[in-house]
C-alpha cells in the first residue's frame, strides 16, 4: 500500500499570505495525485488532477507541482473562504487508492 | 449539474447489515466509474470501493473486503454497497463520488454509526 505523508499537518496563516502544503509518497506514483479541499461539514471538492492540471471553477490561486514521490499545493493569496483541510489522494496503479492524513489551514 | 445523494446510513449493531444507495442526476452514470468513500468522526479520508460502469469490475479496500459489496443498476443511475459483519470501526460518514482515480463530484454523505 502506497503510504501518504502530508505537511504540515496544521497551519495558522494570515490573509494574502502564499501557503505551501507538501505531499510525500512512499514509492513513486507518477503524477497520480490529487488534490481536495473540504471545508467543514461539507464534501471534499477537487482542486487539482494529476499534480498540477487546473479544474474548471477552481480559483487560480490554487495550484499543484510536482512527479514520482514530492508534490506540493500552492495557495496565492490566501483568502478567508480558504480555511478548510486539504488532502492529497493517489491512484497509481493498483488499489488501494490512498489519501494523506489531511492539513488544516486555519485563517488568523 | 451532477448530483450525488446518498440515503440509507443509520445505526445498527456490531454484526449486523445495512444497504447504502447513491442516487445519480445530471450525468450518464453508465459512463462513469463510481467509488465508495468513507470519513470515521473527526479523522481523515478512506477510500472503501469502486465500481466500473458496466459492474464487470470491482475492488476493495482490505479493511472491508468479504464484507461489502459495491453494485449498480445503470437503469436507475444508482449505486450501492451493500454492508455486512459490520464492526464499530466502519463507523463513518459514507460519500459516493464519480470515478475511480480523480474524484471530480461527491455526495455529502449518509452516516452510518454502528454500535450495541
Amino acid at each position: 500500500e502506497i503510504v501518504l505523508t502530508q505537511s504540515p499537518d496544521f497551519q495558522s496563516v494570515t490573509p494574502k499570505e502564499k501557503v505551501t502544503i507538501t505531499c510525500r509518497a512512499s514509492q513513486s506514483i507518477g503524477s497520480s495525485l490529487h488534490w481536495y479541499q473540504q471545508k467543514p461539514d461539507q464534501s471534499p471538492k477537487l482542486l487539482i488532477k494529476y499534480a498540477s492540471q487546473s479544474i474548471s471553477g477552481v480559483p487560480s490561486r490554487f495550484s499543484g507541482s510536482g512527479s514520482g514521490t514530492d508534490f506540493t499545493l500552492t495557495i496565492n493569496s490566501l483568502e478567508a473562504e480558504d480555511a478548510a483541510t486539504y488532502y492529497c489522494h493517489q491512484s497509481s496503479s493498483l488499489p488501494p487508492y490512498t489519501f494523506g492524513q489531511g492539513t488544516k489551514l486555519e485563517i488568523k | 449539474q451532477v448530483q450525488l445523494v446518498e440515503s440509507g446510513g443509520g445505526l445498527v449493531k456490531p454484526g449486523g447489515s445495512l444497504r447504502l444507495s447513491c442516487a445519480a442526476s445530471g450525468l450518464t452514470f453508465s459512463d462513469f466509474y463510481m467509488s465508495w468513500i468513507r470519513q470515521a468522526p473527526g479523522k481523515g479520508l478512506e477510500w472503501v470501493s469502486y465500481i466500473s460502469p458496466s459492474g464487470d469490475y470491482t475492488t476493495y479496500a482490505d479493511s472491508v473486503k468479504g464484507r461489502f459489496t459495491i453494485s449498480r443498476d445503470n437503469a436507475k443511475n444508482s449505486l450501492y454497497l451493500q454492508m455486512n459483519s459490520l464492526r464499530a470501526e466502519d463507523t463513518a460518514l459514507y460519500y459516493c463520488a464519480r470515478g475511480h482515480l480523480d474524484l471530480h463530484y461527491w455526495g455529502r454523505g449518509t452516516l452510518v454509526t454502528v454500535s450495541s
